[in-house]
């Protein structure tokens, strides 16, 4: 079965500090990856995709993910973090041909203003 | 994108009784999802749920105590039956549209006393 690992539970940061949230999934097949975020009182909505081609996707408010196939790995990324960036983000995998949609642990991040 | 509502946003229900959540879509899909968040956790996938068929429920999830509808292409219900407190969950409905992309609602905060 596909698992989803993200390695931090909870992180804390101050504003302008750059943010780095880790994914790393079991499959070792064709895959779709995704980031998604719920922030505070919201709803959750996609943050970034991969399906192929440029393993570095960019997405919304300035976040961006790397896809490295021989690391089973799709790291978020943000070089400068703001306050309203507070939240909840989920990483996501999909198997390819498959609609089932497995999604990791989910990491907390609190920025300090 | 779509647009997906949830009928209700949240309820409190006293145990032993049934809650049936609402999820509109403002477009056409083939495939709609119900998801499970318990407190504190990320989502878990209920079933799938495809017009005209029948839901197809993922292991640990029963039909007598999920029992899901999907009338057309754009509304599905999942009741909750006979609720203990350990259902107390967010429920969410997502749809899938291009791309192999899924979307979610809002989600139902569920508390069972």
């Amino acid at each position: 079965a596909q698992s989803v690992s993200q390695h931090n539970h909870h992180v804390i940061l101050s504003e302008a500090a750059s943010l780095e949230l880790g994914c790393n999934y079991s499959y070792g097949g064709t895959v779709n990856l995704f980031w998604y975020v719920q922030y505070p009182g919201q709803h959750l909505q996609l943050l970034l995709k991969y399906f192929s081609g440029d393993p570095l996707v960019k997405g919304i408010k300035g976040f961006e993910a790397e896809f490295i196939k021989s690391k089973f790995s799709f790291n978020l990324r943000k070089p400068s973090v703001q306050w309203s960036d507070t939240a909840e983000y989920f990483c996501a995998v999909k198997i390819s041909n498959d609609y089932k949609l497995s999604f990791g642990a989910g990491t907390t991040v609190t920025v300090r203003a | 994108s779509a647009v997906i509502s949830q009928k209700p946003s949240r309820d409190i229900c006293q145990r032993g009784t049934s809650l049936t959540i609402q999820c509109q879509v403002d477009s056409q899909v083939t495939m709609m999802f119900w998801y499970r968040q318990q407190p504190g956790q990320s989502l878990t996938l209920i079933a799938t749920a495809n017009q005209g068929s029948e839901a197809t429920y993922e292991s640990g999830f029963v039909i007598d105590k999920f029992p899901i509808s999907r009338p057309n292409l754009t509304f599905s219900t999942l009741t909750v039956s006979n609720m203990s407190p350990e259902d107390s969950s967010i429920y969410l409905c997502s749809v899938e549209m291009e791309a192999d992309t899924q979307y979610f609602g809002p989600g139902t905060r569920l508390t069972v006393l």
